[in-house]
């Protein structure tokens, strides 16, 4: 199985500042179509999960354009641009290019 | 607007049965893959099983394999987890989610399921 390691683990913030989580893979995760299924989810206190950027970095509707994402192959990055208290939770990235789908650990924010 | 809602959570004996729902909403059912993913206590996701579109090709993880089945109604727009042999490391908090081929666009709020005695 695909193995995510996400760090850091937690991180806290100052509203207004940047902050960057980072998602390595131990395998790649180009599928053979072309595309990188690595995604990025929030989990805010006591609520289930919302996607952020799919695709590395494509924001889904209504995800605010201070969420950014980047990478390729095995190293990805989440990048929040001015964090606002909204933000806090614990942050996953999770893969889709092979089966089974996988998470990383979480990397919870705190402002 | 997408909605998922689970049901049928609750407290089991270990070696006991359970059944969740979801009940969707919102898109066309049947075009979608369907996932059940879990969060034990404290601990990350794990993905636990999906199935495609017209129910007929099902995927499992390794230790839920010959225990757990997800099965789908389409005329009535629900997913379904049958869980049989139930142990305490199967406590979670269970999620549906639209999608499984490759990413999971929606999740409703989940079930918790405990094994305990």
């Amino acid at each position: 199985d695909v193995v995510l390691t996400q760090s850091p683990l937690s991180l806290s913030v100052t509203p207004g500042q940047p902050a960057s989580i980072s998602c390595k893979s131990n395998q790649n995760l180009l599928h053979r179509e072309g595309k990188t299924y690595l995604h990025w989810y929030l989990q805010k206190p006591g609520q289930s999960l919302q996607i952020l950027l799919y695709e590395i970095s494509s924001r889904f509707s209504g995800v605010p354009d201070r969420f950014s994402g980047s990478g390729s192959g095995t190293d990805f990055t989440l990048r929040i641009s001015r964090v606002e208290a909204e933000d806090v939770g614990i942050y996953y990235c999770m893969q889709g290019t092979h089966l089974p789908l996988t998470f990383g650990q979480g990397t919870r924010l705190e402002i | 607007e997408v909605h998922l809602v689970e049901s049928g959570g609750g407290l089991v004996q270990p070696e006991g049965s359970l059944r969740l729902s979801c009940a969707a909403s919102g898109f066309t059912f049947s075009n979608f893959y369907m996932t059940w993913v879990r969060q034990a206590p404290g601990k990350g996701l794990e993905w636990v099983a999906n199935v495609n579109g017209n129910g007929n090709a099902e995927y499992y993880l390794d230790s839920v394999k010959g225990r757990f089945t997800i099965s789908r109604d389409n005329a009535k727009n629900s997913l379904f987890l049958q869980m049989n042999s139930l142990t305490v490391d199967d406590t979670a908090v269970y999620y549906c989610a639209r999608g499984g081929a490759y990413d999971l666009f929606f999740w409703g709020q989940g079930a918790l399921v405990t094994v305990s005695s």
